[in-house]
Formats: structure tokens, sequence, C-alpha cells
């Protein structure tokens, strides 16, 4: 699986935008980016999955440049419950997903 | 339609006794994964099972661990032996199938502690 890069953390405050970024160059054409988080040590919670269109849900919405070398995780209206590890995962569409370090996200009011 | 459930959802073993975690897949999902997480530390594969067989188990520990998903019940994630070492939270996950545009599903964990 192709590996990812994302900031270690950042703050973003509650009611604007959060734009979360994640590199990943060495990505083949056949991996999806698959975004997840994890609420305070609950269970990792789906947020959202593309190959090279950007694709939007209730959720959140991800961009992915035209080469696929990178993306961002955009969550349009940040609340204090988005406080979380954001995890940015490349890998084949079904195929296990193999956690990074992710990057900690704190909303502040 | 109900998530992946896993039970229980906190396990007390003392040293030396066996663990056993149940997840059961949502409906229509025939493929389960299981994860740990130490500690203070993230998530790390341990073994892909589809119903009846083992997929992938290059995370699995070379022993006391074991895990299968029978054709019918939950997936199990059996611990022998434990040690304090194993202390963690266990997480599974399910997905509907391999191949194609499907995402996994992740359950609340199961909270082991070794005393």
């Amino acid at each position: 699986d192709a590996k990812t890069t994302q900031p270690t953390s950042m703050d973003c405050a509650e009611g604007r935008a959060a734009n979360l970024p994640c590199n990943h160059s060495t990505i083949s054409g056949n991996e999806y980016v698959y975004w997840y988080r994890q609420i305070h040590s609950q269970g990792p919670q789906y947020i959202i999955h593309g190959l090279k269109n950007n694709e939007t849900n209730e959720m959140a919405s991800l961009i992915i440049t035209e080469d696929r070398k990178s993306s961002t995780l955009i969550l349009p209206h940040a609340t204090l419950r988005d406080t979380a590890v954001y995890y940015c995962i490349v890998t084949p569409a079904g195929n296990k997903l193999t956690f990074g370090g992710g990057t900690r996200v704190l909303v502040k009011p | 339609n109900a998530g992946v459930m896993q039970n229980p959802r906190h396990l007390v073993r003392r040293r030396g006794q066996e663990a056993r975690l149940r997840c059961s897949p949502m409906k229509g999902h025939s493929h389960v994964y299981w994860y740990r997480q130490l500690p203070e530390e993230g998530l790390k594969f341990m073994v892909y099972l589809q119903k009846e067989n083992i997929i992938d188990e290059s995370g699995m520990p070379k022993e006391r661990f074991s895990a299968e998903f029978p054709k019918e019940g939950p997936s199990i994630l059996r611990i022998q032996q434990v040690v304090r070492g194993d202390s963690a939270a266990y997480f599974c996950a399910s997905s509907p199938s391999r191949g194609g545009n499907t995402e996994a599903f992740f359950g609340q964990g199961t909270r082991l502690t070794v005393v």
C-alpha cells in the first residue's frame, strides 16, 4: 500500500471549515484514498473515500488532485464533536486498512 | 441495520488465562478484519477473514493468537495464556465484499485488561 504523510496535529475554530491535507505521492492506479477518524479511543469511523473524482457526503468532502498525489478532507462546519484523530489511508478497494499516525485535530470554541 | 457488534466491551483476565473476543459483522457482510490498539499507540492490523477462510494473517503474533470466522456465528479472536502485554483495545471491522467500491465499518472494540 502507498505511504501517506499527514500533519501530526492541527487546530481549527468551531464553525469554520477544517481542511486536512494528505500526501500520497506513490499512489497506484488501483488504490483508493480512504478517510477514517477515531474519537477518543472509540472504534474508527468511516468518513469518505474516492478514487480520482472529488466526493461529497453528509459528513465531508474529499478533494483529490488531478495527479492523485495528494488530497484534502474538508469538514465544512467543524463542531467540538469533530475533535478526533483523522487517518488518511491509501489502499486497493476492499483491502485491509493500514493506519498511520494520523492528524490529531482539535476543534476550539 | 445494526452496526458491527463486539462483545464483551470490557474483559479482565489473569495472566495465563484465555481471552475470547467476539465480533458480529454487519448484516450482509462476509469479510472481517481484526485490529489491536495498545495504549497511546496506533491501530495495528492483525488478521483478515472471510467466512471459513483466513485471507491475511500477516499481523497476527506467531504464538497464542488465533482467529476464526465460521459459516455460522460471530468471528472469534482467541488469545491463549494471556500476558500483561496483551492488554489493549481490540477492534473488528466488517465489509460486504473484497474488491469493488466498498468501505469497512468498525465496532466499538473490546478492552482487554490482563492483571
